[in-house]
């Protein structure tokens, strides 16, 4: 059972570069999240898609952009990386935006250094 | 503005003993609130949620949580703790206007010693 699948699971990038972290998902789930997890500070949503064509900002959606490639698949690109963008980021995914009682399932995480 | 508190960065506790490890919400209107899990180097796993009804939930790997409105708490707890219960745990609150999106705690390390 894959579940949610995030590639790649390491990265290193220089300041400046661009990247794109790809994730699917094989539950047939229609919303889908991006988070970034930093130490102390819990998991905070970037960009989430509650619906294949729909994308929304979260809490810290500056220096990314997300896209809703398909119903499986949500990607989050930094256009140019930053110091700051270093951290652990993970894909979510859930049922339907009115099945708000269903927990979210996570991928394994990219781990990002930008030095 | 909507958050979660765990105000114990980690709890230390012997194989065997009793474990809670704490959490404390401020939403508006009645929320949804989820415990999960993470081992080292993987996402998280959700361990139970409140939705409504009986205060006291049960979940995965014999985990359970006690919702208190009045305190408006909704601590983790187990009876005799693992040592494989050491991990990372997060809390989370989804709030009745934010659809899907959730809010999380900025988590707490349980160390279960032998």
């Amino acid at each position: 059972n894959a579940g949610v699948t995030q590639t790649p699971k390491f990265q290193v990038l220089k300041t400046g570069q661009s990247m794109t972290l790809q994730c699917a998902q094989d539950m047939n789930h229609n919303s889908m999240y991006w988070y970034r997890q930093d130490p102390g500070m819990g998991l905070r949503l970037i960009y989430y898609s509650a619906s294949e064509g729909t994308t929304d900002k979260g809490e810290v959606p500056n220096g990314y952009n997300v896209s809703r490639l398909n119903k499986r698949e949500f990607s989050l690109r930094l256009e140019s990386a930053a110091p700051s963008q270093t951290s652990v980021y993970f894909c979510a995914s859930s049922e339907a935006p009115g099945s708000v009682r269903q927990p979210q399932h996570f991928g394994d995480g990219t781990r990002l250094s930008i030095l | 503005a909507q958050s979660v508190a765990q105000p114990e960065d980690q709890v230390n506790v012997a194989e065997g003993n009793p474990l809670t490890v704490k959490c404390t919400y401020s939403v508006s209107g009645n929320p949804y609130l989820f415990w999960y899990v993470q081992y080292p180097n993987r996402g998280l796993q959700f361990l139970l949620k409140y939705i409504t009804g009986d205060n006291l939930v049960k979940g995965s790997y014999g985990f359970e949580a006690e919702f208190n409105k009045s305190q408006t708490s909704f601590h983790l707890k187990k009876p005799s703790a693992l040592v494989s219960d050491s991990a990372l745990y997060f809390c989370a609150v989804r709030p009745m206007e934010y659809g899907n999106k959730l809010v999380f705690g900025a988590g707490t390390i349980l160390r279960v010693k032998s």
